[in-house]
């Protein structure tokens, strides 16, 4: 049961480079989310799509877009990349009060920006 | 900006002894919950405890919850090694129910010393 699978692991950029992290979930789950954390600042929310087709911005949005692509997968793309977006990101799940009102959360992709 | 704010940044302690962590938020919540983070992994849940609870135990973990001081802390019985993580409090605001866009603090970074 792999719960949520982030790719890449690790991915260091330049600066106005473009990337897309990936995020899929195998627990039918409607919610899904993406975060950065950053030393001392705790998780912020980037973007978070509560259910398949719709998809709204979080706190720290500026720089980032996403897509819904289906039900199990939720990206995220920096469409030029700068050193601000050095961070860790993760991706979490969660079906609300089906799931216990948990979030499930990704192992993280820890992202350069040189 | 953050709705959780926890207490202290970090905390250092023997094997054995008690770990108490608190966590401040700002608006009405739904539920609060903790997790932890072990050193470059994703966040796993560890519990809940909903607005109309005061105290909730799951094994060496017992939660409070006053809300009407909006604060909630979390206390961790005879510590092992093994607890040595970040831990984060996240709610689940009132004003965005039905998203489940989960809030998260700053963290409290415990270290627990054999």
């Amino acid at each position: 049961n792999a719960g949520v699978t982030q790719t890449p692991k690790f991915q260091v950029l330049k600066t106005g480079q473009s990337m897309t992290l990936q995020c899929a979930q195998d627990m039918n789950h409607n919610s899904m989310y993406w975060y950065r954390q950053d030393p001392g600042m705790g998780l912020r929310l980037i973007y978070y799509s509560a259910s398949e087709g719709t998809t709204d911005k979080g706190e720290v949005p500026n720089g980032y877009n996403v897509s819904r692509l289906n039900k199990r997968e939720f990206s995220l793309r920096l469409e030029s990349a700068a050193p601000s977006q050095t961070s860790v990101y993760f991706c979490a799940s969660t079906n609300g009060p089906l799931a216990k009102n948990i979030q499930y959360f990704g192992a993280g992709t820890r992202l350069s920006v040189l | 900006s953050q709705q959780g704010e926890e207490d202290p940044q970090a905390l250092s302690i023997q094997e054995g002894e008690n770990a108490t962590m608190n966590c401040s938020y700002k608006t009405s919540i739904n539920n609060l919950q903790w997790y932890r983070q072990n050193s470059g992994r994703g966040l796993v849940h560890l519990i809940l405890i909903r607005s109309n609870e005061r105290e909730k135990h799951s094994g060496r973990l017992r939660v409070t919850l006053d809300t009407s001081k909006k604060s909630s802390s979390l206390l961790i019985t005879a510590s092992r090694a093994a607890d040595t993580a970040s831990y984060f409090c996240a709610t689940d605001p009132k004003e965005t129910s039905g998203t489940y866009k989960y809030i998260f603090g700053t963290g409290t970074r415990l270290k627990v010393l054999a």
